[in-house]
């Protein structure tokens, strides 16, 4: 079963400080992580990816780090902005047996909070 | 910047009426999808459709389900008979390619409640 797990539904930082999300995988064939970010009423936009076969990926104030070992990537966030407040999914990608094309799967969200 | 639209932004139907979901995708993206999100779970594939046809459902995906693409613009999902479990948020989704790297983009959705 491949599942992806956020654990925490929220967090809250203060403006400035390092946000740190979580995510857990439990199928080692993922090919890619994606990070999401979600502002109510407004669909998921992507925000940084990283390959299975890295350990790191930055662009500007988001960093990406995935530990293979441990089946465990996290998103960096520093400085934090208020207008970084919003629900942040973890998703991974795999090719589909059944058709051979790439599918998704996302973990449950987790709502950021970035106190000014 | 390109988007995916979403029409309506709200649906409300009475238990086993038919909705239509509507969807433009971004213009030149090959691959459409439709997710769901039940309110406080996580988003959920329903469907890839490709080259006029599903590429992959899922097992929420059942014969009361269906899409089309009707005109080359428009990417409808359709719900034959509502359900009360039905209610939830429906995100389309394109892209460009089929590869790993794949970023889907995602339109606002639509909120469907079963009454």
């Amino acid at each position: 079963d491949q599942q992806v797990k956020q654990n925490s539904p929220s967090l809250s930082v203060q403006e400035g400080r390092i946000s740190i999300l979580n995510c857990d995988y439990t199928n080692s064939m993922f090919d890619y992580f994606l990070w999401y970010k979600k502002y109510p009423a407004e669909g998921p936009t992507f925000l940084i990816s990283i390959s299975s076969i890295k350990d790191k990926n930055e662009d500007g104030r988001f960093t990406v780090f995935l530990n293979k070992s441990a089946k465990h990537l996290s998103l960096h966030i520093v400085p934090s902005q208020p207008g970084d407040s919003a629900v942040y999914f973890c998703a991974a990608t795999f090719r589909s047996s059944t058709s051979g094309t790439y599918k998704y799967i996302f973990g449950t969200g987790t709502r950021l909070k970035v106190l000014a | 910047e390109p988007e995916v639209t979403q029409t309506p932004s709200h649906q409300v139907t009475q238990m086993g009426q038919e909705v239509i979901l509507r969807c433009v995708p971004i213009s030149n993206h090959l691959y459409f999808y439709w997710y769901r999100q039940i309110l406080g779970q996580k988003v959920e594939f329903l469907v890839s459709f490709y080259n006029n046809e599903i590429s992959e459902k899922s097992e929420i995906f059942d014969d009361q389900f269906s899409v089309e693409r009707p005109d080359g613009s428009n990417f409808t999902l359709k719900i034959r008979s509502t359900k009360l479990e039905d209610s939830a948020m429906y995100f389309c989704a394109s892209s460009e390619l089929d590869i790993a790297k794949n970023i889907q983009y995602f339109g606002a959705g639509t909120r469907l409640s079963v009454l």
